[in-house]
């Protein structure tokens, strides 16, 4: 099956700074690959995703690349602020979903 | 829409006893997913179906839990009997086709 891996497990960062949560994954197979926020005591919910046929997406302050040579994704924030501070997990999918152990992103003020 | 609905949003019950989670998919999504979340494992899948089957259970901790999909619009699953280490927010989803799987908004379950 596949195995998605995570760093970091934890991240601060100064409000306005970028933040970059990085994801591996094993199988070639997987074509879709989504980054969901969780705020404490809240679903994860969907905030940006990509498909194997595309290098990169952006919305707003955050993107998400894609290098299926190398089998890694990568969700960047830019411009942090406060209500960024949330778990983030990475997934990737070829029939069901594949979750990353979760980042957990602080931004301090 | 308005979601994929869970219930109940909390229980609470003794050890022993018989839990039941329900789900209501979005309409139109055919594949639904049932994820446990805890501080120490994570989000973890149980179960998941397509088009009301179920497709993969190897999740499923043991004997104890069990889920059904009898239509497009509703999911249970039941722990039987129930135990402290069962205790977890449990999280339904529904995607369709494999892409932008949503999440309820779970039920956190207590074991007493």
């Amino acid at each position: 099956g596949e195995n998605v891996e995570q760093h970091p497990s934890t991240l601060s960062v100064q409000e306005g700074d970028s933040a970059v949560i990085k994801c591996t994954y094993s199988d070639s197979a997987s074509n879709y690959f989504p980054w969901y926020k969780q705020e404490l005591g809240k679903r994860p919910q969907l905030i940006i995703d990509i498909r194997s046929n595309v290098g990169e997406k952006k919305d707003q302050r955050i993107a998400v690349t894609l290098n299926k040579t190398a089998k890694h994704f990568s969700l960047h924030i830019t411009e942090t602020q406060p209500e960024d501070s949330a778990v983030y997990f990475c997934a990737a999918t070829r029939n069901q979903f594949y979750f990353g152990t979760g980042t957990s992103l602080t931004v301090i003020p | 829409d308005a979601g994929v609905i869970q219930s109940p949003r909390h229980e609470v019950t003794e050890m022993g006893q018989e839990v039941t989670l329900r789900c209501k998919p979005i309409s139109g999504h055919n594949s639904l997913f049932w994820y446990r979340q805890t501080m120490m494992r994570g989000l973890e899948l149980l179960i998941y179906f397509n088009n009301n089957v179920p497709i993969d259970d190897s999740g499923m901790p043991e004997d104890r839990f069990s889920a059904k999909m009898p239509n497009a619009s509703f999911s249970t699953l039941k722990i039987q009997p129930s135990e402290p280490r069962d205790s977890a927010v449990y999280f339904c989803a529904s995607s369709h086709a494999h892409y932008e799987q949503y999440f309820g908004p779970g039920t956190r379950l207590t074991v007493t």
